[in-house]
């Protein structure tokens, strides 16, 4: 198993376009989490599936956000019309039966 | 909006000595995790202390955990350049699920 997969790495974009990232979690996980980490600060948490159910989304996830699981196994985090304020790491994690999250390398999203 | 709080925010060491960072958390916890982050990176696990532990070791880490005073401590001994990274403690929110919110990280530098 190679872990938890993110792409692309790295997406810079025009305000106002619509870009999609995918996270494709460790095989056996059925509980998928995308966060957002800005410059300094310390991941914070947006939604989480378990299997293709979404179960929370945070006050951060805007109407312009929206993450789909299709088949309880990869993910895929969608934003509209971006914004400069979207600009953000935006990681992925899954667990398994135990607390640990394994994290993916992460979507470094510049939007200018 | 973060949980914890690291302390400090940033600490640089030479290779061999010892590196302690704090972090307090504002609600009560059944487990607390520390997590490490290489620059621009994704995260990984380092170890979790349940609420009912004081202290716990892995290698050259050892935290303890303070619940009385909504505290943990991470130890690295004999550090090396190669511990040089980010380091994030993080709580699980209240209703399960195993989403996490961490503190603000404390970046440490270890100098050859």
């Amino acid at each position: 198993d190679t872990g938890v997969s993110q792409n692309p790495r790295h997406k810079i974009t025009k305000r106002g376009q619509n870009v999609t990232f995918r996270c494709d979690p460790i095989s056996e996980h059925n509980r998928l989490y995308w966060y957002r980490q800005t410059l300094g600060q310390g991941p914070e948490f947006l939604t989480y599936f378990q299997n293709e159910a979404q179960l929370e989304k945070s006050r951060l996830l805007s109407d312009r956000f929206s993450a789909e699981r299709p088949k309880g196994s990869f993910s895929t985090l969608e934003i509209q019309r971006t914004e400069q304020g979207d600009s953000a790491m935006y990681l992925c994690a899954s667990t398994g039966s135990g607390t640990e999250a394994f994290f993916g390398q992460g979507t470094r999203l510049t939007v200018v | 909006s973060q949980q914890g709080e690291e302390d400090p925010q940033a600490l640089s060491i030479q290779e061999g000595e010892n590196a302690t960072m704090n972090c307090s958390y504002k609600t009560s916890i059944n487990n607390l995790q520390w997590y490490r982050q290489n620059s621009g990176r994704g995260l990984v696990h380092l170890i979790l202390i349940r609420s009912n532990e004081r202290e716990k070791h892995s290698g050259r880490l050892r935290v303890t955990l303070d619940t009385s005073k909504k505290s943990s401590s991470l130890l690295i001994t004999a550090s090396r350049a190669a511990d040089t990274a980010s380091y994030f403690c993080a709580t699980p929110f209240t209703g399960g699920g195993n989403k996490l919110t961490f503190g603000t990280g404390t970046q440490l530098k270890v100098e050859l």
